[in-house]
């Protein structure tokens, strides 16, 4: 497989169930994002981890929650979510560069409904 | 803060004729800019970049922007449209030493036959 892979592709949930969202790339980047696309709004970016590391959270509530275990690998662990939640979940990876992070590559997107 | 403005949420064009798509953006220094496209239920594809140097950059599909540093623009170009080229269309700035990218709101191009 080649660039970013996100899984699964749709997602129905309920608002009392737990679920997650799995995104791999196979870039040999070292930066891998989070960002959520709903209807007639920007692309909003949640997080971003650069080897491992958390370096962004953009004030997102706590039902979301992040884990990336190595810098081919990024999870959003989804719990008690409201149906405003529902969107498109879009992950994407870059690799450093200097003077920053250089261009982001996307995967397809999750698209999520909370029922 | 930086921002990012693309003024028509909607464009249509003959397929054939040629295109610009506006973006604005409010940055205190020399930002990094991108354009993407987006069609329907899929992630968004890179078309071009501008990190620094020659202020026309030429993309894939036939696309080319220019950086007008006085106008704080990024308009995207293509002098004759396929109507494959219908999708969504965003403009993005990355603040140079961070991870962090705004998106503008989008622009649907419709490309009549």
């Amino acid at each position: 497989e080649t660039g970013v892979t996100q899984t699964p592709r749709h997602l129905v949930m309920g608002m009392t169930n737990k679920k997650s969202l799995k995104c791999e790339q196979h870039l040999g980047h070292n930066a891998m994002y989070w960002y959520k696309q709903s209807a007639k709004k920007p692309l909003e970016l949640m997080f971003v981890y650069n080897f491992k590391e958390q370096t962004e959270n953009n004030s997102v509530p706590s039902r979301f929650s992040p884990e990336c275990p190595n810098s081919s690998h990024l999870f959003l662990h989804l719990h008690t979510l409201q149906p405003e939640d529902s969107a498109l979940y879009l992950c994407a990876s870059s690799q450093t560069r200097t003077g920053g992070a250089g261009e982001l590559f996307f995967g397809e997107g999750s698209r999520l409904t909370v029922l | 803060a930086q921002s990012v403005t693309q003024p028509d949420i909607h464009i249509t064009v003959s397929e054939g004729a040629s295109l610009e798509l506006r973006c604005n953006y409010s940055y205190g220094a020399t930002p990094y800019l991108f354009w993407y496209v987006q069609s329907p239920g899929q992630g968004l594809q890179l078309l071009l970049k501008y990190f620094s140097g020659d202020t026309l950059v030429q993309g894939i599909k036939g696309f080319e922007a220019e950086f007008k540093r006085s106008q704080s623009s990024f308009n995207l170009r293509k002098p004759s449209v396929h109507w494959s080229d219908a999708a969504e269309y965003f403009c993005a700035v990355g603040e140079p030493g961070t991870y962090k990218y705004i998106f503008g709101t989008g622009t649907r191009l419709k490309v009549l036959a």
